[in-house]
């Protein structure tokens, strides 16, 4: 059973744009989530977290939405650029329990047209 | 800026072959990762360690092993590879604590003949 999902496999957005992709976790346990962007033929890198004592994370561009009721995060990028065409995971963790281990949804592509 | 690093970066191996991917990392980091990944499937987590001698199997199911003698480095290994082991793998490191931020090395792409 998966607890990270990230639905759309692929999103494309026109440059200047709003990109918007989603996740969903099923464990309630999750508190800390995490955003990570990949280039092909590279690992993951950082991009913004959000703990589950809040509910929204701005980082520049980039906000992260969190919704505990519905166990929904969504990553906002506005205005959105070609350089963000990239491949987008979405982690959760636990932090007092499992180790504080993360758990990865299986990535939305993003490509950003100019 | 993260200092991890992996080698190879990619390998071409036949069926049977022992091989060893290398994963170091200079931030001294007492956490470390593997994880398995496919093209458009999630990371697998596989092994992890929180420290010298520590190494855990992570989530998925595994006939790799790892080592920690070192802070620093974190190997994994395979005995005898099979063309089931053909997979991208990534090695990353964590600081003791909370928040999980995880710093990612490029990976491996490994591709058994």
């Amino acid at each position: 059973d998966q607890q990270v999902k990230q639905n759309s496999p692929s999103l494309s957005v026109q440059e200047g744009r709003i990109s918007i992709l989603n996740c969903d976790y099923t464990n309630s346990m999750f508190d800390y989530f995490l955003w990570y962007k990949k280039y092909p033929a590279e690992g993951p890198t950082f991009l913004i977290s959000i703990s589950s004592i809040k509910d929204k994370n701005e980082d520049g561009r980039f906000t992260v939405f969190l919704n505990k009721s519905a166990k929904h995060l969504s990553l906002h990028i506005v205005p959105s650029q070609p350089g963000d065409s990239a491949v987008y995971f979405c982690a959760a963790s636990a932090e007092n329990t499992n180790a504080g281990k993360s758990t990865f949804g299986d990535g939305t592509t993003l490509t950003v047209k100019p | 800026e993260a200092d991890i690093y992996q080698t190879p970066r990619y390998l071409v191996i036949g069926t049977g072959k022992k091989i060893t991917l290398e994963c170091s990392q200079t931030m001294g980091h007492d956490k470390m990762y593997w994880y398995q990944q496919d093209p458009g499937m999630e990371l697998h987590l596989i092994h992890y360690s929180y420290g010298v001698n520590s190494t855990e199997k992570g989530d998925l199911s595994s006939e790799s092993t790892v080592s920690r003698i070192r802070t620093e480095h974190f190997p994994l290994t395979l005995e005898s590879a099979r063309p089931s082991h053909t997979s991208q793998y990534l090695c990353a490191s964590s600081e003791q604590g909370g928040g999980e931020t995880q710093y990612f090395g490029p990976g491996t792409r490994l591709l058994v003949l």
